[in-house]
C-alpha cells in the first residue's frame, strides 16, 4: 500500500508571499498524485492532478505542482498567494491499478491579509 | 462537470438509532464510489470501497455489520450507520470515481456531519 507524508502541519504566509507545500509517497510501481482543496465549510474540490506526460503540472487558481519521480515528490506551489488560499491542502495518490487513494495529513494554509 | 451531492448535510440523532447517508454522481455515472470519515484537523480515513452491484469492501477495523454500504444504481450510493453511538459522531465523505482514459479521478460530495446523542 502507498503512504503519503506532507511535511508541513501549518503554513502561515502574508499574501502575495510564495506558497511550497511538501508531498512524498512511498511506492514502487506507477502512481498517480493529486492536490486537493478543502476551503473552510466547504468540500474537497480537485486542484490539480498528474497522470503521466509532462512532470510540471497546472491546476485551477493558479497552482502547480511538479513531479519528480527520483524524489518520490509532488510539491505544490504558488508564486503569490491571496487571503482566499486559505484553507486544508491535501495531497493524494493512488497506485495506477487501484482506484483507492491514499491521502496525506494535510497541511493548513492560513494567509494573512 | 463531475458533481457529487451528499444528503443529509447534517444529521443529529439519539443513540441506539440507525442513520441513511445518500451520495450521488450527479452528471456521471460511477460504478465505484468510496466512503471516507474526517475527524477534526486530520485526514480522510478510508471506511469503505462501495462497488455498484455488488458487495462493497471494507477497510481494516472497519465493522461491515455497523456501516451498511448499498450501491444500487450507477450513481447513488448509501451509507447506514446502524445502532449509532456517540463514538460514531463523525464527518462522513463520500466521493465518486469518474473514470476516464488516462484520467481517473476521484471527485467529492459536501460531506455529512453526523451528532449522535
Amino acid at each position: 500500500a502507498q503512504s503519503v507524508s506532507q511535511h508541513n502541519h501549518h503554513v502561515i504566509l502574508s499574501e502575495a508571499a510564495s506558497l511550497e507545500l511538501g508531498c512524498n509517497y512511498s511506492y514502487g510501481g506507477t502512481v498517480n498524485l493529486f492536490w486537493y482543496v478543502q476551503y473552510p465549510g466547504q468540500h474537497l474540490q480537485l486542484l490539480l492532478k498528474y497522470f503521466s506526460g509532462d512532470p510540471l503540472v497546472k491546476g485551477i487558481k493558479g497552482f502547480e505542482a511538479e513531479f519528480i519521480k527520483s524524489k518520490f515528490s509532488f510539491n505544490l506551489r504558488k508564486p503569490s498567494v491571496q487571503w482566499s488560499d486559505t484553507a486544508e491542502y491535501f495531497c493524494a495518490v493512488n497506485a495506477d491499478d487501484d482506484y483507492k487513494l491514499s491521502f496525506g495529513a494535510g497541511t493548513t494554509v492560513t494567509v494573512r491579509a | 462537470g463531475a458533481v457529487v451531492s451528499q444528503h443529509p448535510s447534517r444529521v443529529i440523532c439519539k443513540s441506539g438509532t440507525s442513520v441513511k447517508i445518500e451520495c450521488r454522481s450527479l452528471d456521471f455515472q460511477a460504478t465505484t464510489m468510496f466512503w471516507y470519515r474526517q475527524f477534526p484537523k486530520k485526514s480522510l480515513m478510508l471506511m469503505a470501497t462501495s462497488n455498484e452491484g455488488s458487495k462493497a469492501t471494507y477497510e481494516q477495523g472497519v465493522e461491515k455489520d455497523k456501516f451498511l454500504i448499498n450501491h444500487a444504481s450507477l450513481t447513488l450510493s448509501t451509507l447506514t450507520v446502524t445502532s449509532a453511538h456517540p463514538e460514531d459522531s463523525s464527518f462522513y465523505i463520500c466521493s465518486a470515481h469518474h473514470r476516464g482514459v488516462g484520467t481517473d479521478t476521484q471527485y467529492f460530495g459536501p460531506g455529512t456531519r453526523l451528532t449522535v446523542l
